[in-house]
């Protein structure tokens, strides 16, 4: 079975830019998380939906960032405009419930804004 | 805020040693994942823990879940340069809707 799948991979843009993380998540799972990794920080929930519904952005860290769910297989993440401080790693993650079931990962967008 | 300290950050080690890793919490976790995540992967799902002094193998690793349920630890006899990663404990948050990370013990096996 497929996995979560994230794209791109990579993205190097400027500062300024607008940037579009996607991701499809599993079919059949009903939760949706995006985080962020830094060294610093750690791995960080910013948003995550339930049914194509966001039910809680607090992670999110300034009106830059943006998520939508159009459909149940596929979400975006958006930074505009985006800053250097916002290199990171970028994973999305899907799971049939938020508690004991696991949570799948795709393998991330590492984002550099120079 | 219920936040997870892992210790240690770093772990160096040749491969056939064995290590413990820990994870702690001021609060009790209802329960307790622990993920390895490899270089440019995303984190991957190795065991959970819920009762209070559960132990879980697997393979070389053991799990154990402390008595209070506010403490955890990995345990992996005879390391091998497999094992090498990001190694990352989680519990579900109080409200019941999303994993907590703790920011990860970083393990380098040699050979």
């Amino acid at each position: 079975d497929a996995g979560v799948i994230q794209s791109p991979r990579h993205e190097v843009t400027e500062m300024g830019q607008e940037v579009t993380l996607r991701c499809k998540p599993i079919s059949g799972h009903d939760y949706l998380f995006w985080y962020r990794q830094t060294m610093m920080r750690g791995l960080e929930l910013l948003i995550y939906f339930n049914n194509n519904v966001p039910i809680d952005d607090s992670g999110m860290p300034e009106d830059r960032f943006s998520a939508k769910m159009p459909n149940a297989s596929f979400s975006t993440l958006k930074i505009q405009p985006s800053e250097p401080r916002d290199s990171a790693v970028y994973f999305c993650a899907s799971s049939l419930s938020p508690g004991s079931q696991p949570q799948h990962f795709g393998d991330g967008t590492r984002l550099s804004i120079l | 805020t219920q936040l997870l300290e892992q210790s240690p950050q770093f772990l160096s080690i040749q491969e056939g040693e064995n290590l413990t890793v820990y994870c702690n919490s001021s609060s009790v976790f209802s329960s307790l994942q622990w993920y390895r995540q490899e270089p440019g992967e995303g984190p991957v799902l190795l065991v959970t823990v819920v009762t209070g002094g559960e132990v879980k193998k697997l393979k070389r690793l053991t799990f154990q879940f402390g008595d209070a349920r506010k403490d955890s630890s990995l345990h992996i006899t005879a390391a091998q340069p497999g094992d090498t990663g990001l190694y990352l404990c989680a519990s579900i948050n109080q409200a019941g809707t999303a994993l907590i990370f703790g920011k990860g013990t970083t393990l380098s096996v040699s050979s």
